[in-house]
């Protein structure tokens, strides 16, 4: 988990409001994987970015939900417009090339919706 | 329905005694990664098995892939409080870290 950077760790939000989640790959790492865990449920895969460029985002919500990978600073996932559904931890990875090599994942951010 | 079926998904068993995990699938997987997730924290890669009826030790873990590439076991000898945790099987359909598909887990309790 080393280097993978997220935060806020957690995250409250009311219904209707928006919530920016933050990571920063670990160094050297051009590639980010977004995930989301829901209870007693594995990782479901939600968006692959690279730098500037969204790669595979066929796991992404069609509405509300957006990632971006500027080039400088963090991948950012943003949800619009929350609502209860929306809560669960969101985990990103990193990777230094897509190939199939090991993914870091950073300690997630549980977003919780009231 | 999961592409990845784990089993058991809950286990509580005494600190030494043995246990197996395993994770199964329809599908043909390019490759398999086996993670642990503790509480709150994300899920740390233990081992990629690529080739169909390979066997990976990692101290008293062992792990096997099946021979048509759709299954895959971890098996622990004499379990720790430690070894507690969140066994995810990941499978790679494509070879390639994009697009993992998870199984839902195992979640592991050991006893001491």
């Amino acid at each position: 988990n080393a280097g993978v950077m997220q935060n806020p760790r957690h995250l409250v939000r009311r219904r209707g409001q928006e919530a920016r989640l933050r990571c920063s790959p670990m160094k050297g790492h051009s590639h980010v994987y977004w995930y989301r865990q829901l209870p007693e449920e594995g990782l479901k895969f939600m968006v692959y970015l690279q730098k500037e460029n969204i790669i595979d985002e066929s796991g992404m919500p069609k509405e509300r939900f957006s990632a971006e990978f500027p080039k400088e600073g963090p991948s950012i996932l943003r949800i619009q417009q929350v609502v209860r559904g929306d809560s669960a931890a969101y985990f990103c990875a990193s990777s230094r090339t897509s190939g199939g090599e090991k993914l870091f994942f950073g300690s997630g951010t549980q977003l919780s919706v009231l | 329905t999961q592409l990845l079926e784990q089993s058991p998904q809950f286990l509580s068993i005494q600190e030494g005694e043995n246990l197996t995990v395993y994770c199964n699938s329809s599908s043909v997987f390019s490759s398999l990664q086996w993670y642990r997730q503790e509480p709150g924290e994300g899920p740390v890669l233990l081992v990629t098995v690529v080739t169909g009826g390979e066997v990976k030790k990692l101290k008293r873990l062992t792990f096997q892939f099946g021979d048509a590439r759709k299954d895959s076991s971890l098996h622990i000898t004499a379990a720790q409080p430690g070894d507690t945790g969140l066994y995810l099987c990941a499978g790679s359909l494509s070879g390639s870290a994009r697009q993992l598909t998870f199984g839902s887990g195992t979640q592991l309790t050991v006893l001491p």
